[in-house]
């Protein structure tokens, strides 16, 4: 079925460091791509989705860009604040029963800031 | 600005109990899910029902069981619980099935001793 593969576990970077979480997938044709940010305490809420290669999608200085040849939506921010700690989730939603009417998430990335 | 609204924020129960998760959406959304948030943070659907109907079932044991009164409330029973079953459980809705934004709520935490 369809997956979604997160490589790093948790990040833990300094105020203004670069950041990158890693999401790979294995679906068939064009699935819709999101990621999802969970802070203490809430449930995640989306940050932004991509739907076509090639689209790039952003918010609040995160950003990822469609791969379908490397099947990847790596997250990317340039200059991380302390108040981006939380999980990051890289999640999507296909056309195979395994993940139509559903989304299906990656592992979750802890991102942990420090001043 | 929350629409997704779920009780109790936390419940604590023995073994064996049985134990009710209540979750309302005021956003109009057609499709509800339950999802399960286990200790190490991985995030499982549960079920999902589109207008009323149970559209996806995953492989979860017996003793859980969805209840939906009407499109705006889908409710999460569980008889007999056991130690694997604490976790926090998250309610969401969309507009539809298919590729669209799940909105979550704040999620119930059971912990089971």
């Amino acid at each position: 079925g369809d997956s979604v593969t997160q490589t790093e576990g948790q990040v833990a970077l300094s105020e203004e460091d670069f950041l990158t979480i890693h999401c790979n997938y294995s679906a068939s044709g064009y699935p819709t791509l999101f990621w999802y940010v969970q802070y203490p305490g809430e449930g995640p809420q989306l940050l932004f989705r991509a739907s076509r290669d090639k689209e790039k999608g952003s918010s609040r200085g995160f950003e990822a860009t469609y791969d379908k040849g490397t099947t990847s939506f790596h997250l990317r921010k340039a200059s991380v604040q302390e108040s981006d700690s939380a999980v990051y989730y890289c999640a999507l939603s296909g056309i195979a029963s395994s993940s139509f009417s559903k989304l299906v998430f990656g592992q979750g990335t802890s991102l942990s800031v420090v001043p | 600005e929350t629409a997704v609204f779920q009780t109790p924020n936390y419940h604590v129960t023995q073994v064996g109990n049985e134990v009710s998760f209540n979750c309302k959406q005021t956003l109009g959304h057609d499709t509800m899910y339950w999802y399960k948030q286990d200790s190490k943070k991985l995030l499982k659907i549960m079920f999902s029902y589109n207008n009323k109907q149970l559209i996806v079932n995953e492989t979860v044991p017996r003793r859980f069981s969805p209840q939906s009164s009407d499109k705006a409330h889908l409710n999460l029973r569980i008889k007999s619980v056991e130690p694997e079953d604490s976790a926090v459980y998250l309610c969401a809705s969309s507009s539809g099935l298919g590729e669209n934004t799940l909105y979550f709520g704040a999620g119930t935490r059971l912990s089971v001793l």
